[in-house]
């Protein structure tokens, strides 16, 4: 398995401010996702974190909405911009730990409420 | 796009009886299939995992799931409900192995005593 950790566990901002969220896994792995579950709702695929590439966004998610980083193979960052309420959701890190690629493990979440 | 569908956001269930969470998906080809659950303020964490293997597949805590293709599910299930299965529970879809999982919309289970 892996360890994953975020920061910060939970945030409450004004409307038009952005949030930087940090995951931090104990060991080195490939891929790195960020996802977001809206209240209420499933999780969703924001985008994919690939270490010495841009990131891989889904549809519907823009890198200038989303930016993410991600400098080394234990380490990543996404950032909520010009937050509106819609924003309100938790955001969550995965990691894929397995080469065979079947096996995702998440981080706890970042509770984000946009004012 | 794939699709993964839950009915039911909320399962009451008996201490000790039968637990059963439905989750059909839609996919055009054999995919992998996952079983996540998630205990308050805590991330999810891997129930089990069809990959294409045995289709009855034994996860932790006394979980199972059968993979059906002819009626695209993948049921969980667990003969007898303890307190501590109290939590949300999502069914996963990753059609093609790369990692871009699609998600049910949970089941949160209650557990009365």
């Amino acid at each position: 398995s892996a360890v994953i950790s975020q920061k910060p566990s939970r945030d409450i901002c004004q409307r038009g401010t952005s949030l930087t969220i940090q995951c931090q896994v104990d060991s080195q792995v490939t891929m790195m996702f960020w996802y977001r579950q809206q209240p209420g709702q499933s999780l969703t695929l924001i985008a994919t974190a690939n270490q010495g590439s841009e990131a891989t966004y889904e549809s519907g998610f823009v890198i200038d909405k989303f930016p993410i980083s991600r400098p080394n193979l234990t380490f990543s960052t996404l950032t909520v911009s010009n937050m509106s309420p819609e924003d309100s959701s938790i955001y969550l890190c995965s990691v894929e730990k397995d080469r065979t690629g079947e096996t995702q493990y998440f981080g706890p979440g970042t509770r984000l409420l946009v004012l | 796009a794939q699709s993964v569908t839950q009915l039911g956001s909320h399962v009451s269930v008996s201490e000790g009886a039968l637990v059963l969470l439905r989750c059909n998906y839609s996919s055009s080809v054999p995919p992998y299939l996952f079983w996540y659950v998630q205990y308050p303020n805590q991330g999810l964490q891997l129930l089990l995992k069809y990959t294409s293997a045995a289709t009855l597949v034994k996860g932790i805590n006394g979980f199972e799931a059968e993979f059906k293709k002819s009626e695209t599910s993948f049921h969980l299930t667990k003969p007898s409900a303890h307190m501590s299965d109290a939590a949300e529970y999502f069914c996963a879809v990753d059609p093609y192995g790369n990692n871009r999982l699609a998600f049910g919309k949970g089941n949160q289970v209650v557990v009365i005593p």
